[in-house]
């Protein structure tokens, strides 16, 4: 089966942009959630999403924005793009339950100029 | 103080040594623990879950929890080279928080 996979692998952005990542979930997996990782700390919660419903949002500002399609699937957008907002994005989706774990995509590349 | 807490290493053992891995956490309304291993420059990799106090083991691998003393540790048996890696450590109350990570090196 494929696991979680994530578009684009890699993204060069300039200040102010906007940006969208996708994410497809493990087949049979509800809940999908986003993460920010810079170099050298652990993955930072932006978003959860099960069954199209938000579910839990991480301290981020309002420029960060997601949503949850019918087919499970995620977007995360990212607007007016700051040189701090360089870093791995990481989508991690699971079978919904509070216990269940969280298994992750490979991550986008997101460089900003 | 941070909700999740490793030491950062990095923490260096020979091959076939033990390595002990530790995590406290602040949230006492925590119920599901996580360790992932990151290679550089992939994305983590779950390698054990624990839900409830004591030992859990899979293979090399056990996960301890000690929810009064809000403390998780993994310890590594036979450590391979192949087990060089940042061991993420990850506490779910709702939500996932993650601890910085101790980079392990296992010398051959």
């Amino acid at each position: 089966d494929a696991g979680v996979t994530q578009s684009p692998t890699h993204l060069i952005k300039t200040r102010g942009q906007q940006v969208t990542l996708r994410c497809s979930p493990i087949s049979g997996h509800k809940s999908v959630s986003w993460y920010q990782q810079v170099l050298g700390q652990g993955p930072q919660f932006i978003f959860q999403y099960y069954e199209k419903e938000e579910r839990g949002r991480g301290n981020f500002p309002d420029r960060f924005s997601a949503r949850q399609f019918p087919n499970y699937s995620s977007e995360l957008n990212v607007n007016a793009l700051l040189l701090g907002d360089s870093a791995l994005y990481l989508c991690a989706s699971s079978l919904g339950g509070e216990n269940q774990p969280q298994h992750f995509g490979d991550g986008t590349r997101l460089s900003i100029l | 103080q941070k909700e999740v807490e490793q030491n950062s290493g990095p923490l260096s053992v020979p091959e076939g040594a033990i390595a002990s891995l530790n995590c406290t956490y602040s949230d006492r309304g925590s119920q599901s623990f996580f360790w992932y291993r990151q290679y550089s420059g992939k994305s983590p990799e779950l390698i054990m879950s624990i839900y409830s106090n004591g030992d859990k083991e899979d293979g090399r691998f056990t996960a301890q929890l000690n929810k009064a003393s809000q403390y998780v540790s993994l310890l590594i048996r036979d450590s391979q080279p192949s087990d060089s890696a940042t061991y993420l450590c990850a506490v779910r109350n709702n939500d996932m928080r993650f601890g910085a990570g101790t980079r392990l090196t296992v010398k051959p």
